[in-house]
């Protein structure tokens, strides 16, 4: 069965630092990869998503994240972080295109400090 | 365009209780997923409905648990007896079907709390 891992629990970073979320994901196969947000009080909401072609994807919200399949890695990015941008961030992956056997990461807190 | 809606937001039961939550999704879309995401975690997925049959219900603790969606828009998902370890946040999402990945939208969860 597929897994994602997330390599950081909990990021605390002040305001105008760059940013950087681990995704990791077991699955040999084709996958289609997405990054969601949930802001404190909010629904889950897609950051971004890869199914296929650039590896570098941009999303809302000036993020990016970069699919490195020898390395089953679909990492988030942001270079400059702004305290609106505290939220959960889930990594999730989905092994077929059918919509099916979607599974997500724990998630990694993120706390920007003003 | 008006999101999924699920109700009720909170639910506190005893256990041995039976609950149900229910989900309308977005308006077209065939595809509804009941996920639970307990405190400190991802979403798990329960139950995957394709219009109103079901795709993938391999997660889903079926001694206790059960879930429907018979015209195939809205959905209930039943737990009966409820147990301490269903205490959870149980999440309603739907998306567009067909081949392809789409993406799927949330609704604001259901918080059970089993005491």
């Amino acid at each position: 069965a597929q897994s994602v891992s997330q390599h950081n629990h909990h990021v605390i970073l002040s305001e105008a630092a760059s940013l950087e979320l681990g995704c990791n994901y077991s699955y040999g196969g084709t996958v289609n990869l997405f990054w969601y947000v949930q802001y404190p009080g909010q629904h889950l909401q897609l950051l971004l998503k890869y199914f296929s072609g650039d590896p570098l994807v941009k999303g809302i919200k000036g993020f990016e994240a970069e699919f490195i399949k020898s390395k089953f890695s679909f990492n988030l990015r942001k270079p400059s972080v702004q305290w609106s941008d505290t939220a959960e961030y889930f990594c999730a992956v989905n092994a077929d295109n059918y919509g099916q056997n979607f599974v997500f990461g724990p998630g990694t807190r993120l706390s920007v400090l003003p | 365009e008006a999101g999924v809606a699920q109700s009720p937001r909170y639910k506190i039961i005893e256990k041995r209780q039976s609950v149900a939550f229910w989900c309308n999704p977005i308006s077209g879309h065939a595809t509804l997923y009941w996920y639970q995401q307990i405190l400190g975690q991802g979403p798990k997925l329960l139950i995957q409905f394709q219009n109103n049959g079901v795709v993938d219900d391999s997660q889903l603790p079926k001694d206790r648990f059960s879930a429907e969606r018979l015209k195939g828009v809205d959905s209930t998902l039943k737990i009966q007896p409820a147990k301490l370890e269903d205490s959870a946040v149980y999440l309603c999402a739907s998306s567009l079907s067909g081949q392809g990945p789409y993406e799927q939208y949330f609704g604001p969860g259901t918080r059970l709390t089993v005491t």
